[in-house]
C-alpha cells in the first residue's frame, strides 16, 4: 500500500527549461516532505524539504510547492542542467515519526 | 570523507547462506536506518535505531537481524538467504531531531544465486 506516489516514471527536458516533478500522497498524517536525488550506484542525496505549515520552499534552482488540500507536492527545477539528470524521490513523514515513506522515483533526463 | 559508508558494495552468494552488511557513519548522528530497494525501485524502511535502541521494526522476516554496537554503526545480518532477498540495501543516518533529513550510504547490491 503505497502512501506516496510518483505517477510519472520519467521526464525528459531540454537544458535551460523548467523540470516539474509531481508527487501525491494519501496519508493525511504526513506533515514533512522531502525530495531526494539519486545518481546510479550512489545513495539518495537530500535536495530540499518542506513542512506542512508552508506551501513553498525555495533553494537556489529548486522550489518545492505543497498543496495540502490536494495532498500534492511538486518540485520545480529551473533552469534544468545536464547534471540534474538523475532519479528524484519524493518522501514523506508523519509527525513524531522517524519513518520516511518514499515514492517510486522519477527519472529526469536533461537534453543538451 | 565518506559520511555514511557500507560494506560490501556488492555481495553475491548462494541461497541458504548467512551474510552481514556493515554500516558506519561519521556524522555524529544518533539515529541509523536500513532500507531495502526492491526491483520496483521502492525504498522501504526495515529498521531504525536511535542511540542504539530499536525504534522502527517493520514487517520483515526474522531472518533479518540488525545490530547496533554503538551510535556510529548499524549492521544487518541475514540468515538463510532466499532468492527474494536480492535487492539493494541502503543504510542511512540522521540527527535525532525528526525534521532533519536522512543521509544515505551508496548501497549494497545483494544478489542471491
Amino acid at each position: 500500500d503505497q502512501q506516496v506516489k510518483q505517477n510519472s516514471p520519467s521526464l525528459s527536458v531540454q537544458e535551460g527549461r523548467i523540470s516539474i516533478l509531481n508527487c501525491d500522497y494519501t496519508n493525511s498524517m504526513f506533515d514533512y516532505f522531502l525530495w531526494y536525488k539519486k545518481y546510479p550506484a550512489e545513495g539518495p542525496t537530500f535536495l530540499i524539504s518542506i513542512s506542512s505549515i508552508k506551501d513553498k520552499n525555495e533553494d537556489g534552482r529548486f522550489t518545492v510547492f505543497l498543496n495540502k488540500s490536494a495532498k500534492h507536492l511538486s518540485l520545480h527545477i529551473v533552469p534544468s542542467q545536464p547534471g540534474d539528470s538523475a532519479v528524484y524521490f519524493c518522501a514523506a513523514a508523519a509527525a513524531n515519526d522517524y519513518k520516511l515513506s518514499f515514492g517510486a522515483g522519477t527519472t529526469v533526463t536533461v537534453r543538451a | 570523507d565518506t559520511a555514511v559508508s557500507q560494506t560490501p558494495k556488492y555481495l553475491v552468494t548462494q541461497m541458504g547462506n548467512d551474510k552481514s552488511i556493515k554500516c558506519e557513519q561519521n556524522l555524529g548522528h544518533d539515529t541509523m536506518y536500513w532500507y531495502k530497494q526492491d526491483s520496483k525501485k521502492f525504498l522501504k524502511i526495515m529498521f531504525s535505531y536511535n542511540n542504539k535502541e530499536l525504534i522502527i521494526n517493520e514487517t520483515v522476516p526474522n531472518r533479518f537481524s540488525p545490530k547496533s554496537p554503538d551510535k556510529a554503526h548499524l549492521n544487518l545480518h541475514i540468515n538463510s538467504l532466499e532468492l527474494g532477498d536480492s535487492a539493494v540495501y541502503f543504510c542511512a543516518s540522521s540527527q535525532g531531531n525528526l525534521r532533519q533529513p536522512q543521509h544515505f550510504g551508496d548501497g549494497t547490491r545483494l544478489s542471491i544465486l
